[in-house]
């Protein structure tokens, strides 16, 4: 089954405008981890947030880490066309020695 | 820019056909990965390795065989290619004591 479902699966936004982006897990973690995906291209890491933090900030980006509901939320912040992408969040999962289980990914559109 | 790479970027090929995918990172890392996504998809771990003759079998089976005889170099091949293996295969790779993958741009393969 899978491990980490983000939601929503599409969102359109204006320039200018915030993104939310969320991903609800099942496991116990190690970290969780966002990674954006441009068209027909490999993967980009942006930030980790490790199972015993609560927020982390980098840039434009504000990531949350709940462990009791299980879930995180990525940020971006006054949003730009170029930001337009798919982001997936992974999940480091106890005992799984650094291998990262992903979620389908959210499709990003940031209309200029 | 991470240095990882992947050739070819696209691979269009008949059926039966023994193909390799070439993996190639100058990072010195010890730890690589296989990953299959179909469009729009997430990401499904295929095989990894955590060092030299080292090699793993990933969460979702995959008739694809992979070697790891040096640090920097991790090939799959496919010994029968078939149209059900069209798909877009990505290599990462991390060192031993990150968290985080490097990916490379990916390959598009296509069987026909």
């Amino acid at each position: 089954s899978q491990q980490g479902e983000e939601d929503p699966q599409a969102l359109s936004i204006q320039e200018g405008e915030n993104a939310t982006m969320n991903c609800s897990y099942k496991t116990s973690i190690n970290n969780l981890q966002w990674y954006r995906q441009n068209s027909g291209r490999g993967l980009v890491h942006l930030i980790l947030i490790r199972s015993n933090e609560r927020e982390k900030h980098s840039g434009r980006l504000r990531v949350t880490l709940d462990t009791s509901k299980k879930s995180s939320s990525l940020l971006i912040t006054a949003s730009r066309a170029a930001d337009t992408a798919s982001y997936f969040c992974a999940t480091d999962e106890s005992g799984a020695n650094s291998k990262l289980t992903f979620g389908k990914g959210i499709t990003l559109s940031v209309r200029p | 820019e991470a240095d990882i790479y992947q050739t070819p970027r696209y691979l269009v090929i008949g059926t039966g056909k023994k193909i390799t995918l070439e993996c190639s990172q100058t990072m010195g890392h010890d730890k690589m990965y296989w990953y299959q996504q179909d469009p729009g998809m997430e990401l499904h771990l295929i095989h990894y390795s955590y060092g030299v003759n080292s090699t793993e079998k990933g969460d979702l089976s995959s008739e694809s065989t992979v070697s790891r005889i040096r640090t920097e170099h991790f090939p799959l091949t496919l010994e029968s290619a078939r149209p059900s293996h069209t798909s877009q295969y990505l290599c990462a790779s991390s060192d031993a004591y990150q968290e985080t993958q490097y990916f490379g741009p990916g390959t598009r393969l296509l069987v026909l």
